[in-house]
């Protein structure tokens, strides 16, 4: 099946600094990923749409500067979270779309921890 | 905007008990959904979609446009099946699907033995 994987598992920053969280489709090429954030009990907020060689489309209310997206291969995209601060905490979840195909899967997620 | 409700944050049943986790939409258009699941200490991952029409792992789940509604049923529950269910929307975007889900708040359910 499709895998995707995401490094690092957790972090923990401190406020101010920045952190990259990657995400990998192992087995397959990803036309599109998706970056989303989960906030404790509570549902996944799709945060930005990565597709590959092009400038990542993000939700209203997300700050793109802050949140930077790359998408520089078919099977990487990276999420960096500038200038961090403790709001920033949260669990960062992304899932991969293969070429031709429209069903996401989805990465173990990433648990950020800003100090 | 599309819209996903799961009224229940938590559902509780017994072993052998039929279940039903809810939901329901709002959007215009034709939209695609989807039952997620996530057991525990595990990833998201799709439990089936409303254009398969297809049974999965006992649960089966109809579309009903007239009460935009997408329901989740399974008529015996197993302890097994204690886990986050997330239904999502997927929507069209200008003739170009790009498979971007809305997802709903999440049901946890706890089957008891």
């Amino acid at each position: 099946g499709a895998v995707v994987s995401q490094h690092p598992s957790r972090v923990i920053c401190k406020s101010g600094t920045s952190v990259k969280i990657e995400c990998r489709s192992l087995d397959f090429q990803a036309t599109t990923m998706f970056w989303y954030r989960q906030f404790p009990k509570k549902s996944l907020m799709l945060m930005a749409t990565s597709n590959e060689g092009s400038k990542a489309t993000y939700e209203q209310g997300v700050e793109k500067d802050k949140f930077l997206i790359n998408h520089a291969s078919l099977t990487l995209s990276t999420l960096t979270v500038t200038s961090a601060h403790p709001e920033d905490s949260s669990f960062y979840i992304c899932s991969a779309t293969p070429s031709g195909n429209y069903e996401q899967y989805f990465g173990p997620g990433t648990r950020l921890t800003v100090t | 905007a599309q819209r996903v409700t799961q009224p229940e944050k938590l559902l509780s049943v017994f072993k052998g008990a039929p279940v039903e986790l809810k939901c329901n939409y709002s959007y215009s258009g034709s939209p695609e959904l989807f039952w997620y699941v996530q057991y525990s200490r595990q990833r998201l991952q799709l439990l089936l979609r409303h254009i398969s029409r297809e049974s999965i792992k006992g649960f089966t789940a109809d579309l009903n446009k007239g009460e935009t509604s997408f329901h989740l049923k399974k008529p015996f529950a197993q302890e097994e099946d204690s886990a986050m269910y997330y239904c999502a929307l997927s929507v069209n975007a200008g003739g170009t699907s790009y498979g971007k889900l809305t997802f709903g708040q999440g049901t946890i359910l706890t089957v008891h033995p």
